[in-house]
Protein backbone atom coordinates (compact mmCIF):
# COMPACT_ATOMS: atom_id res chain seq x y z
CA UNK A 1 0.00 0.00 0.00
CA UNK A 2 0.85 3.90 -0.28
CA UNK A 3 2.27 3.92 -3.42
CA UNK A 4 2.45 7.58 -4.82
CA UNK A 5 2.90 7.69 -8.82
CA UNK A 6 5.06 10.76 -11.04
CA UNK A 7 4.44 10.98 -14.31
CA UNK A 8 6.02 11.36 -16.83
CA UNK A 9 9.36 9.83 -15.19
CA UNK A 10 11.60 11.49 -18.02
CA UNK A 11 10.86 14.82 -19.56
CA UNK A 12 13.14 16.62 -22.05
CA UNK A 13 11.59 20.21 -23.20
CA UNK A 14 13.05 23.44 -25.37
CA UNK A 15 13.77 26.94 -23.41
CA UNK A 16 10.42 28.35 -22.85
CA UNK A 17 7.98 25.95 -23.27
CA UNK A 18 5.53 24.32 -20.15
CA UNK A 19 6.20 21.40 -18.60
CA UNK A 20 3.19 19.36 -16.93
CA UNK A 21 3.99 16.52 -13.78
CA UNK A 22 1.72 14.80 -12.43
CA UNK A 23 1.73 13.06 -8.93
CA UNK A 24 -1.05 10.19 -8.43
CA UNK A 25 -1.95 8.17 -4.92
CA UNK A 26 -2.76 5.29 -6.05
CA UNK A 27 -4.43 3.28 -2.99
CA UNK A 28 -4.97 6.33 -0.81
CA UNK A 29 -6.33 10.06 -0.35
CA UNK A 30 -4.21 12.65 0.48
CA UNK A 31 -5.14 16.15 1.67
CA UNK A 32 -1.53 17.17 1.40
CA UNK A 33 0.73 16.55 -1.15
CA UNK A 34 4.47 17.84 -1.43
CA UNK A 35 6.50 19.06 -4.25
CA UNK A 36 10.63 18.78 -3.99
CA UNK A 37 13.00 19.73 -5.92
CA UNK A 38 16.72 17.56 -6.29
CA UNK A 39 20.17 18.68 -7.38
CA UNK A 40 22.34 16.38 -8.53
CA UNK A 41 24.35 14.99 -5.42
CA UNK A 42 22.21 17.29 -3.74
CA UNK A 43 19.38 17.27 -0.84
CA UNK A 44 15.68 17.76 -1.21
CA UNK A 45 14.43 21.11 -1.23
CA UNK A 46 10.59 21.35 -0.05
CA UNK A 47 9.08 23.82 -3.14
CA UNK A 48 5.66 24.07 -2.12
CA UNK A 49 2.47 22.60 -0.21
CA UNK A 50 -0.07 21.26 -1.95
CA UNK A 51 -3.44 21.68 -0.47
CA UNK A 52 -6.74 20.04 -2.02
CA UNK A 53 -9.38 22.26 -3.33
CA UNK A 54 -7.00 25.29 -1.78
CA UNK A 55 -3.76 27.27 -3.36
CA UNK A 56 -1.10 25.61 -3.14
CA UNK A 57 1.46 27.11 -0.43
CA UNK A 58 5.31 28.38 -1.54
CA UNK A 59 8.62 28.16 0.31
CA UNK A 60 10.50 31.51 0.13
CA UNK A 61 12.32 32.10 -2.75
CA UNK A 62 9.81 29.36 -4.93
CA UNK A 63 7.98 31.75 -8.11
CA UNK A 64 4.67 30.52 -7.63
CA UNK A 65 3.95 32.11 -11.35
CA UNK A 66 6.75 29.61 -12.46
CA UNK A 67 5.72 26.54 -10.69
CA UNK A 68 2.05 26.20 -10.72
CA UNK A 69 0.46 23.52 -8.95
CA UNK A 70 -3.24 22.03 -8.72
CA UNK A 71 -4.19 19.73 -6.50
CA UNK A 72 -7.73 18.89 -7.83
CA UNK A 73 -8.26 15.64 -6.74
CA UNK A 74 -7.80 13.40 -2.99
CA UNK A 75 -5.18 11.66 -5.38
CA UNK A 76 -4.18 13.97 -7.94
CA UNK A 77 -1.44 16.61 -7.85
CA UNK A 78 0.07 18.74 -10.67
CA UNK A 79 2.92 20.76 -11.32
CA UNK A 80 3.16 22.74 -14.14
CA UNK A 81 6.80 24.07 -14.80
CA UNK A 82 6.21 27.50 -16.95
CA UNK A 83 8.42 29.10 -19.52
CA UNK A 84 10.90 26.62 -18.55
CA UNK A 85 14.78 27.71 -18.95
CA UNK A 86 17.58 25.49 -18.29
CA UNK A 87 18.46 26.03 -15.15
CA UNK A 88 15.14 24.97 -14.15
CA UNK A 89 16.64 21.30 -15.00
CA UNK A 90 15.93 18.82 -11.96
CA UNK A 91 15.00 16.49 -10.26
CA UNK A 92 11.19 17.27 -9.11
CA UNK A 93 9.85 14.70 -6.74
CA UNK A 94 6.66 14.48 -5.36
CA UNK A 95 5.18 13.56 -1.86
CA UNK A 96 1.64 12.51 -0.31
CA UNK A 97 0.54 12.68 3.17
CA UNK A 98 -2.51 10.41 3.76
CA UNK A 99 -2.70 11.13 7.63
CA UNK A 100 -0.81 13.84 10.07
CA UNK A 101 3.13 12.11 10.55
CA UNK A 102 4.51 9.87 7.43
CA UNK A 103 4.41 10.65 3.71
CA UNK A 104 5.22 8.80 1.04
CA UNK A 105 6.95 9.52 -2.16
CA UNK A 106 6.80 9.34 -5.71
CA UNK A 107 9.43 8.14 -7.91
CA UNK A 108 10.92 11.21 -9.37
CA UNK A 109 10.53 13.19 -12.25
CA UNK A 110 13.85 14.34 -14.47
CA UNK A 111 12.99 17.46 -16.18
CA UNK A 112 16.04 18.24 -19.17
CA UNK A 113 15.07 22.21 -20.46
CA UNK A 114 17.47 22.42 -23.96
CA UNK B 1 18.27 29.23 10.77
CA UNK B 2 16.40 26.56 11.38
CA UNK B 3 18.35 23.43 9.69
CA UNK B 4 18.91 19.67 9.42
CA UNK B 5 22.81 18.98 9.37
CA UNK B 6 24.58 15.96 8.62
CA UNK B 7 28.01 15.75 9.29
CA UNK B 8 29.40 12.82 6.79
CA UNK B 9 28.78 13.66 3.15
CA UNK B 10 30.72 10.17 1.81
CA UNK B 11 31.52 7.35 3.91
CA UNK B 12 32.99 4.43 2.12
CA UNK B 13 33.32 1.07 4.56
CA UNK B 14 33.78 -2.46 4.12
CA UNK B 15 31.12 -4.79 4.37
CA UNK B 16 30.38 -5.82 8.17
CA UNK B 17 31.78 -2.93 9.50
CA UNK B 18 29.72 -0.97 12.03
CA UNK B 19 27.62 2.51 10.63
CA UNK B 20 26.66 5.53 12.20
CA UNK B 21 25.83 8.58 10.76
CA UNK B 22 25.45 11.81 12.44
CA UNK B 23 22.63 14.04 11.76
CA UNK B 24 21.52 17.09 14.42
CA UNK B 25 18.62 19.40 14.03
CA UNK B 26 18.00 23.19 15.00
CA UNK B 27 14.88 23.51 15.76
CA UNK B 28 13.25 23.87 19.66
CA UNK B 29 10.24 22.31 20.78
CA UNK B 30 8.41 18.89 19.47
CA UNK B 31 9.78 17.42 16.74
CA UNK B 32 9.41 14.11 14.17
CA UNK B 33 12.52 12.78 13.34
CA UNK B 34 13.16 10.61 9.79
CA UNK B 35 15.57 8.72 8.06
CA UNK B 36 15.11 8.15 4.20
CA UNK B 37 17.42 6.05 2.29
CA UNK B 38 17.38 6.12 -1.77
CA UNK B 39 19.25 3.54 -3.74
CA UNK B 40 20.55 4.27 -7.03
CA UNK B 41 17.93 4.83 -9.83
CA UNK B 42 15.18 4.38 -6.82
CA UNK B 43 12.75 6.27 -4.78
CA UNK B 44 12.88 7.77 -1.29
CA UNK B 45 11.74 4.70 1.19
CA UNK B 46 11.19 5.11 5.07
CA UNK B 47 14.04 3.77 7.02
CA UNK B 48 12.51 4.34 10.27
CA UNK B 49 10.54 7.18 12.30
CA UNK B 50 10.56 8.58 15.75
CA UNK B 51 7.38 10.71 16.82
CA UNK B 52 7.49 10.02 20.92
CA UNK B 53 8.29 7.28 23.02
CA UNK B 54 11.19 5.13 23.25
CA UNK B 55 13.93 7.23 21.77
CA UNK B 56 15.76 4.18 20.22
CA UNK B 57 14.01 3.35 17.30
CA UNK B 58 14.05 0.27 15.11
CA UNK B 59 13.75 0.09 11.28
CA UNK B 60 13.84 -1.70 8.47
CA UNK B 61 17.12 -3.55 7.22
CA UNK B 62 18.41 -4.31 10.49
CA UNK B 63 18.70 -0.05 11.09
CA UNK B 64 18.15 1.85 14.28
CA UNK B 65 18.42 5.21 15.70
CA UNK B 66 18.56 6.92 18.81
CA UNK B 67 16.89 10.05 19.64
CA UNK B 68 19.09 12.56 22.12
CA UNK B 69 16.78 15.38 23.00
CA UNK B 70 19.81 17.35 24.84
CA UNK B 71 21.71 17.26 21.91
CA UNK B 72 19.09 17.62 19.20
CA UNK B 73 20.47 14.66 17.46
CA UNK B 74 19.01 11.47 15.31
CA UNK B 75 22.08 9.11 14.76
CA UNK B 76 21.25 6.47 12.10
CA UNK B 77 23.28 2.67 13.33
CA UNK B 78 23.38 -0.11 11.89
CA UNK B 79 26.30 -3.04 13.17
CA UNK B 80 27.21 -4.79 10.15
CA UNK B 81 26.27 -3.04 6.97
CA UNK B 82 26.61 -5.23 3.24
CA UNK B 83 27.33 -4.02 -0.04
CA UNK B 84 23.25 -3.87 -0.60
CA UNK B 85 23.45 -0.87 1.82
CA UNK B 86 25.10 1.26 -0.56
CA UNK B 87 22.87 4.48 -1.15
CA UNK B 88 21.95 7.82 -0.25
CA UNK B 89 20.83 8.49 3.50
CA UNK B 90 18.73 11.13 4.19
CA UNK B 91 17.51 12.37 7.91
CA UNK B 92 14.59 14.60 8.22
CA UNK B 93 12.59 16.90 10.08
CA UNK B 94 9.14 17.63 10.76
CA UNK B 95 7.17 19.87 13.20
CA UNK B 96 4.07 18.05 12.46
CA UNK B 97 2.74 20.10 9.53
CA UNK B 98 4.07 17.65 7.36
CA UNK B 99 6.52 18.98 6.13
CA UNK B 100 9.88 17.80 6.29
CA UNK B 101 13.38 19.74 6.36
CA UNK B 102 15.67 17.09 5.02
CA UNK B 103 19.55 17.18 5.83
CA UNK B 104 22.11 17.29 2.44
CA UNK B 105 22.12 13.78 2.39
CA UNK B 106 25.07 11.22 3.00
CA UNK B 107 26.60 9.12 0.22
CA UNK B 108 27.12 5.82 2.15
CA UNK B 109 29.43 3.30 0.07
CA UNK B 110 30.25 -0.38 0.85
CA UNK B 111 32.63 -2.41 -0.62
CA UNK B 112 32.16 -6.02 -1.13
Amino acid sequence: GAVVSQHPSWVICKSGTSVKIECRSLDFQATTMFWYRQFPKQSLMLMATSNEGSKATYEQGVEKDKFLINHASLTLSTLTVTSAHPEDSSFYICSALPGHYEQYFGPGTRLTVT
Amino acid sequence: AQSVSQHNHHVILSEAASLELGCNYSYGGTVNLFWYVQYPGQHLQLLLKYFSGDPLVKGIKGFEAEFIKSKFSFNLRKPSVQWSDTAEYFCAVSRGTGKLIFGQGTTLQVKP
